[in-house]
């Protein structure tokens, strides 16, 4: 099946710094990828969509100059927190869609981010 | 009311057992369910979908009632591989194929 590689996998970082999370479809062209952020014993929140070349579309409440999301081909999304703090502590995943629907969605392996 | 509630569990049973539970959704006019499984801090990987006749893959049936507005997850000979959070995602008709999750309910099976 497809394949979506997410890195880095845990990252520990101090309050202020920013940290890039990237997010690649190995063997197909994703047009489309998912950014979702869960905490714990949470469900799953989407945080933005992010199409290739073009600006990602973020849902309500999360703030895009906090979040950078870059979508610079059909391979690559990237996911940027700037000036992390605290309460950005999450767990960050990744999905690349193959086609419409849940059933052509694939997740990458996820990112735990804890900031000091 | 959320858009997907599910019971958060854990449901504690014992190997061999048979389980359900179920999940409720808001939106009516949805078109797409799905059971989801994610173990901890894992990616969460497609167990099945949910048509409207209801489906049934090996241990796992899948059911659908449009007119309560749920969908079922029932696992049969449990397994302690089957220890996992069972998300209930219900997809949304924007055009950015979104997909709503519940926030999970949790099995833990028991030797």
């Amino acid at each position: 099946g497809a394949v979506v590689s997410q890195h880095p996998s845990w990252v520990i970082c101090k309050s202020g710094t920013s940290v890039k999370i990237e997010c690649r479809s190995l063997d197909f062209q994703a047009t489309t990828m998912f950014w979702y952020r869960q905490f714990p014993k949470q469900s799953l929140m989407l945080m933005a969509t992010s199409n290739e070349g073009s600006k990602a579309t973020y849902e309500q409440g999360v703030e895009k100059d906090k979040f950078l999301i870059n979508h610079a081909s059909l391979t690559l999304s990237t996911l940027t927190v700037t000036s992390a703090h605290p309460e950005d502590s999450s767990f960050y995943i990744c999905s690349a869609s193959a086609g419409r629907g849940g059933e052509k969605l694939f997740f990458g392996s996820g990112t735990q981010l804890s900031v000091l | 009311r959320k858009e997907v509630e599910q019971d958060p569990g854990p449901f504690n049973v014992p190997e061999g057992a048979t389980v359900a539970f179920n999940c409720t959704y808001s939106n009516s006019a949805s078109q797409s369910f799905f059971w989801y499984r994610q173990d901890c801090r894992k990616e969460p990987k497609l167990l099945m979908s949910v048509y409207s006749s209801g489906n049934e893959d090996g241990r796992f049936t899948a059911q659908l009632n449009r007119a309560s507005q749920y969908i079922s997850l029932l696992i049969r000979d449990s397994k302690l591989s089957d220890s996992a959070t069972y998300l209930c995602v219900v997809n949304g008709l924007d055009s950015n194929y979104q997909l709503i999750w519940g926030a999970g309910t949790k099995l833990i099976i028991k030797p």
